[in-house]
């Protein structure tokens, strides 16, 4: 079963108005991390948006937050006031903490956010 | 934060030949990973690289075909070996500057754009 899901291959949205990326993940493990990536069209993984399966409330990183709804599974990115620059493709990631042993960092396949003026 | 660079940024090989690619950061971090990204695809972890140890593979990934250096607290290599057109992607260097605690970021590279022939 794929670890994080994100549904959305493809979303438009215009110029300064907000859009939310979906994110489901799947986990037993009851410490996680949830990080928000985006990647331009030159290759780099820029960090967005770190969210941990404890934190009482949802993260925020300027116009980037976090709708994180536990019980539901899911960490959603929700960015405000988009602008052109925007535009990339957008990933999710996990990391469960250390009962699986595992460290790494799990990616879901990622949404191509575009951005129209 | 940590600044990654990679080298080579982009190279076209030919298949049955080999390519090293560098990793260096600008400070001394614990644990590197090599991360491959084939075309429209995600991410996939390769192998998570510390100092003074073996690299440790993830499924689907040997050393006979990507062995990795870790020489030092700031610099690793991945060779592809022995190419094919089915490594072609980007391959991206990550760090994790802490101990991978739960909530640690990982850093990533501009990334090594490889296309075999």
């Amino acid at each position: 079963a794929q670890k994080i899901t994100q549904t959305q291959p493809g979303m438009f949205v215009q110029e300064k108005e907000a859009v939310t990326l979906d994110c489901t993940y799947d986990t037993s493990d009851p410490s996680y991390g949830l990080f928000w990536y985006k990647q331009p069209s030159s290759g780099e993984m820029i960090f967005l948006i770190y969210q941990g399966s404890y934190d009482q409330q949802n993260a925020t990183e300027g116009r980037y937050s976090l709708n994180f709804q536990k019980a539901r599974k899911s960490a959603n990115l929700v960015i405000s006031a988009s602008q052109l620059g925007d535009s990339a493709m957008y990933f999710c990631a996990m990391r469960e903490g250390y009962q699986g042993g595992s460290e790494k960092l799990v990616f879901g396949k990622g949404t191509k956010l575009t951005v129209n003026p | 934060s940590a600044v990654i660079s990679q080298k080579p940024s982009r190279d076209i090989c030919q298949r049955g030949t080999s390519l090293t690619i560098q990793c260096q950061v600008d400070s001394q971090v614990t644990m590197m990973f090599w991360y491959r990204q084939q075309p429209g695809q995600s991410l996939t972890l390769i192998a998570t690289a510390n100092q003074g140890s073996e690299a440790t593979y993830e499924s689907g990934f040997v050393i006979d075909k990507f062995p990795i250096s870790r020489p030092n607290l700031t610099f690793s290599t991945l060779t592809v070996s022995n190419m094919s057109p089915e490594d072609s992607s980007i391959y991206l260097c990550s760090v994790a500057p802490g101990t991978l605690r739960l909530q640690e970021t990982q850093y990533f590279g501009p990334g090594t754009r490889l296309l075999v022939l």
